[in-house]
């Protein structure tokens, strides 16, 4: 089946520009989360969802960040205002839903701001 | 809050050769642990995980991990090292309470032939 695909897979933008980054999840994933990586560090949580509920949003660095799932689906992380620091890959994973299950993560959209 | 420290940033070892990455975590309780492997240009794939129950927890490839509460830690090991291991593995806590994980920044490994 399916794993979890993410759009655009390379991104490169000019500080100031809106990014969309977009995340398809397992079909019946309850659960949805956004990282962000870093070069050299590990996945720091952003995000994330049960259904279309937003969780937890603890880990979105200001208020240039936001995501969604309207229809507990597809999710989209938005950020406004690009700067030159956002530059880093973002991965989406989901779960089946629950504590402690398995997160199975999407290739990733690698961002550059410029 | 939790954290996880991999000490080692870079590993080399022979093809055959025995493999053992280190994992320190910082948590309240008895965490939720995991490794994943992350190779170029793929996304991380779950190696293994410890919930509760046995500390010896067997994952795919032929890696296992043993959970140490005494010692905080949850170190990965591999008998004999293959050429296709190479890449780069990263420890994480879960929160018993809420979704979200916490990784190290990950060691990489080389496997020399």
């Amino acid at each position: 089946g399916a794993g979890v695909s993410q759009s655009p897979r390379y991104k490169v933008t000019k500080r100031g520009q809106d990014v969309a980054l977009r995340c398809d999840p397992i079909s019946g994933h309850v659960s949805l989360y956004w990282y962000r990586q870093a070069l050299g560090q590990g996945p720091e949580f952003l995000t994330y969802f049960n259904y279309e509920a937003q969780q937890d949003k603890s880990g979105l660095p200001n208020d240039r960040f936001s995501a969604e799932r309207p229809e507990g689906s597809i999710s989209t992380l938005t950020i406004q205002r690009t700067e030159q620091r956002d530059s880093a890959m973002y991965r989406c994973a989901s779960s089946l839903g629950g504590i402690g299950e398995t997160q199975y993560f999407g290739p990733g959209t690698r961002l550059l701001v410029l | 809050a939790q954290s996880v420290t991999q000490p080692d940033i870079h590993i080399t070892v022979s093809e055959g050769a025995s493999l053992e990455l280190r994992c320190n975590y910082s948590y309240g309780a008895t965490p939720y642990l995991f490794w994943y492997v992350q190779s170029p240009g793929q996304g991380l794939q779950l190696l293994l995980k410890y919930f509760s129950g046995d500390t010896l927890v067997q994952g795919i490839k032929g890696f296992e991990a043993e959970f140490k509460r005494s010692q905080s830690s949850f170190n990965l090991r591999k008998p004999s090292v293959h050429w296709s291991d190479a890449a780069e593995y990263f420890c994480a806590v879960g929160n018993t309470n809420a979704g979200k994980s916490t990784f190290g920044d990950g060691t990489t490994l080389t496997v020399k032939p």
